[in-house]
């Protein structure tokens, strides 16, 4: 799987968007960023994931850039609670299943929300 | 419906002594991922099982062992403790198909070895 590079910590206003980049540049056709996130003593929880085109859902929204080298997931209007380590992913769909229920983390970015 | 469950939430061990870690997947899941957090090395993943059967192992040394029932209930054993095997220890489960990288992460269980 690709390696990812992330900002080690990044702060935001509460009610703000936060902008988190994400750099993947040796990303290959097959594979997705996919969008953790694990708050203090829990369990990673999965945000959003991509191929190639934008997506949002009802917590976020993945920008892709057109090269696919490099994603942004926004947190619309962040709250006190989206403060965690959030973690971007590149992983291969494997259809033959070698990799299923294997994700690479690295060290992610470290959102802190501000009141 | 109910989550990914974990026990023991919390348990001290001595180096040298063994110990077992349960998991009950969501239900419907059939695959059941292990994962190994220490402040140092970060997230790591350990193997997974689908069907009673590894399907996937991480770098880690035979110590670090598990197992599927037919329930798809997933236990992982470490034998001969460390003390660099205190860590969070998280299970996730999926539904191994479709969305492959959506798992789903239980709170975890946290030993500590003394």
């Amino acid at each position: 799987d690709a390696k990812t590079t992330q900002p080690t910590s990044m702060d935001c206003a509460e009610g703000r968007a936060a902008n988190l980049p994400c750099n993947h540049s040796t990303i290959s056709g097959n594979e997705y960023v996919y969008w953790y996130r694990q708050i203090h003593s829990q369990g990673p929880q999965y945000i959003i994931h991509g191929l190639k085109n934008n997506e949002t859902n009802e917590m976020a929204s993945l920008i892709i850039t057109e090269d696919r080298k490099s994603s942004t997931l926004i947190l619309p209007h962040a709250t006190l609670r989206d403060t965690a380590v959030y973690y971007c992913i590149v992983r291969v769909e494997d259809a033959g299943g070698t990799s299923y229920g294997k994700l690479t983390f690295g060290q992610g970015t470290i959102l802190t929300v501000h009141p | 419906k109910a989550g990914v469950t974990q026990t023991p939430r919390y348990l001290i061990k001595t180096r040298g002594q063994q110990v077992t870690l349960s998991c009950s997947p969501i239900s419907g899941h059939r695959s059941v991922s292990w994962y190994q957090q220490t402040p140092g090395q970060g997230l790591q993943f350990l193997f997974e099982y689908f069907s009673e059967t590894q399907r996937n192992k991480g770098n880690f040394p035979g110590r670090f062992s598990g197992r599927q029932f037919s329930n798809s209930r997933s236990e992982m054993n470490v034998s001969t403790l460390e003390l660099g095997d205190s860590a969070l220890y998280l299970c996730a489960s999926s539904r191994r198909g479709g969305n492959a990288g959506e798992l789903f992460f239980g709170e975890g269980s946290r030993l500590t070895v003394l």
